[in-house]
């Protein structure tokens, strides 16, 4: 079984839509979630960093971690085609020092 | 980007070639990280600088050879490359190796092996 399961589409969705993406993990020493979002030919950048448990909002992104199911959740309301883009899960914690293990990515499209 | 810079973006080289990928941070960061990110694969992590000192070899071939000069500054050296180790090399750094520490990565170097 894989540290981090991420279903990775792709998926595609109309301008304006709610896009929800989402990641399961097994490590119950994970404690760092985040998502990085990946534009085509670029490195992942940093779109959100939650701790433990709980919501965490920043403009139209929302970021959700449940750790008694162990689920990652990102949510982008009123998408634009700029959203398009591969959207990681990543996770952290206990024994790692560091070591980020991914989700697969989840290859988004938001089309006019 | 420009606080993680990559060299070159793109090569293509033979089986036999010996080849370098470089990496350069501006961050002030003293840990490094090189990753593999391979077509409908995770991203796989294969080595850790931490202050030059290497803390983590993910069990990578022997026809990988890291090397860390200083914080600023990551190699990758390529010898005897397999047509399967074509992918994208994404370099990265942060702070420190510690799990709450932010990575911030590199536009990544496009390898092809024929």
């Amino acid at each position: 079984q894989k540290e981090v399961e991420q279903d990775p589409g792709p998926l595609s969705v109309p301008e304006g839509a709610i896009v929800s993406l989402n990641c399961t993990y097994s490590n119950s020493a994970f404690q760092y979630f985040m998502w990085y979002r990946q534009y085509s030919r670029k490195g992942p950048e940093l779109l959100m960093y939650t701790y433990s448990s709980g919501n965490k909002e920043d403009g139209r992104f929302t970021a959700q971690v449940d750790k008694s199911s162990k689920y990652i959740s990102l949510f982008i309301r009123d998408s634009q085609p700029s959203d398009s883009a591969t959207y990681l899960c990543a996770s952290a914690g206990g024994t790692s020092y560091g070591k980020l293990t991914f989700g697969q990515g989840t290859i988004l499209t938001v089309h006019p | 980007e420009t606080g993680v810079t990559q060299t070159p973006r793109h090569l293509v080289m033979g089986m036999t070639n010996k080849k370098s990928l470089k990496c350069e941070q501006h961050l002030g960061h003293n840990a490094m990280y090189w990753y593999k990110q391979s077509a409908k694969k995770p991203l796989e992590l294969m080595f850790v600088y931490n202050f030059k000192e290497q803390t983590e070899n993910n069990s990578v071939p022997s026809r990988f050879s890291p090397e860390c000069p200083n914080s600023s500054h990551l190699f990758l050296h390529l010898h005897t490359l397999q047509p399967e180790d074509s992918a994208l090399y994404l370099c990265a750094s942060s702070r420190n190796v510690d799990s709450a520490d932010t990575q911030y990565f590199g536009p990544g170097t496009r390898l092809t092996v024929l």
